[in-house]
C-alpha cells in the first residue's frame, strides 16, 4: 500500500468553525489530490497540487483552501465550515513519470459539520 | 466536460458465479486511461484495474477483467469466481492523458459507484 495517511480520522465540528485536514505521503510522488466523497455523487475532486505551492481547483472549490509547503504534506482547509460540507474527504497521490495515471487514496476523513 | 456514468446502483450476485459491472463515458479526447476502483466497507479505495485506450487488448487482473469497447465508449468490469470479499462499492473513473492543462483536468472522474452484494 502506498504510504499516505491522512489527520484526523474523524471530526465533529460546528458551522461557522475554520477546520484543516491534513494529508501526509512518504512515497515522494509529485502529484496530491483531495476529493469529497457523497452518497450519489462518487468522489469530486476540490484541489489539487502538482508540485511545491503549486496548487489549482477542481470541480467543487468553493469553500476550500489547500496550501503545499513541503512535498509530503497537503493541507485543506475549511475556512467556515457549513453543513453542507459534511462528507468524507480522501487524499490521493499520483506519479506520472512512473505510473499510468493511477492515483492511491488515503484512508479518508469523515467530517460533520453541525 | 467528460462524464462517467454507471447505471446499476445495485447489483447482487452468488458466490462463485460471475458478474458484470457497466460504466460508460462521453469524451471527446483520443487517449485516456480508465479505472476500476473498490470501496469495501472499511472505505479505503482500492484500485484494481487500470486500461489504456490506445491499448486493444482488454486488461486482466487474475478474476478481473475489463471488457473495453472505445468506439461505443464502454468499459464493464468482469468479475469470475465472486467471493465474499468482493462484496463493496465499485467506482469507475477517467483520466485523459496529456500535458496538463490545469482546470482540475488533472483529477480522475468518477462515476456514481455501483454496490456489489454477494449471496453466500
Amino acid at each position: 500500500d502506498a504510504g499516505i495517511t491522512q489527520s484526523p480520522r474523524h471530526k465533529v465540528t460546528e458551522t461557522g468553525t475554520p477546520v484543516t485536514l491534513r494529508c501526509h505521503q512518504t512515497e515522494n510522488h509529485r502529484y496530491m489530490y483531495w476529493y469529497r466523497q457523497d452518497p450519489g455523487h462518487g468522489l469530486r475532486l476540490i484541489h489539487y497540487s502538482y508540485g511545491v505551492k503549486d496548487t489549482d481547483k477542481g470541480e467543487v472549490s468553493d469553500g476550500y483552501s489547500v496550501s503545499r509547503s513541503k512535498t509530503e504534506d497537503f493541507l485543506l482547509t475549511l475556512e467556515s465550515a457549513t453543513s453542507s460540507q459534511t462528507s468524507v474527504y480522501f487524499c490521493a497521490i499520483s506519479d506520472w513519470a512512473t505510473s499510468s495515471y493511477e492515483q492511491y487514496f488515503g484512508p479518508g476523513t469523515r467530517l460533520t459539520v453541525t | 466536460a467528460q462524464t462517467v456514468t454507471q447505471s446499476q446502483p445495485e447489483m447482487s450476485v452468488q458466490e462463485a458465479e460471475t458478474v458484470t459491472l457497466s460504466c460508460t463515458y462521453d469524451t471527446s479526447e483520443s487517449d485516456y486511461y480508465l479505472f476500476w476502483y473498490k470501496q469495501p466497507p472499511s472505505r479505503q479505495m482500492i484500485l484494481v484495474i487500470r486500461q489504456e485506450a490506445y491499448k486493444q487488448q482488454n486488461a486482466t487482473e487474475n478474476r478481473f477483467s475489463v471488457n473495453f469497447q472505445k468506439a461505443a465508449k464502454s468499459f464493464s468490469l468482469k468479475i469470475s469466481d465472486s467471493q465474499l470479499g468482493d462484496a463493496a462499492m465499485y467506482f469507475c473513473a477517467y483520466r485523459p492523458v496529456g500535458v496538463y492543462s490545469g482546470g482540475g483536468a488533472d483529477g480522475l472522474t468518477f462515476g456514481k459507484g455501483t454496490h456489489l452484494i454477494i449471496q453466500p
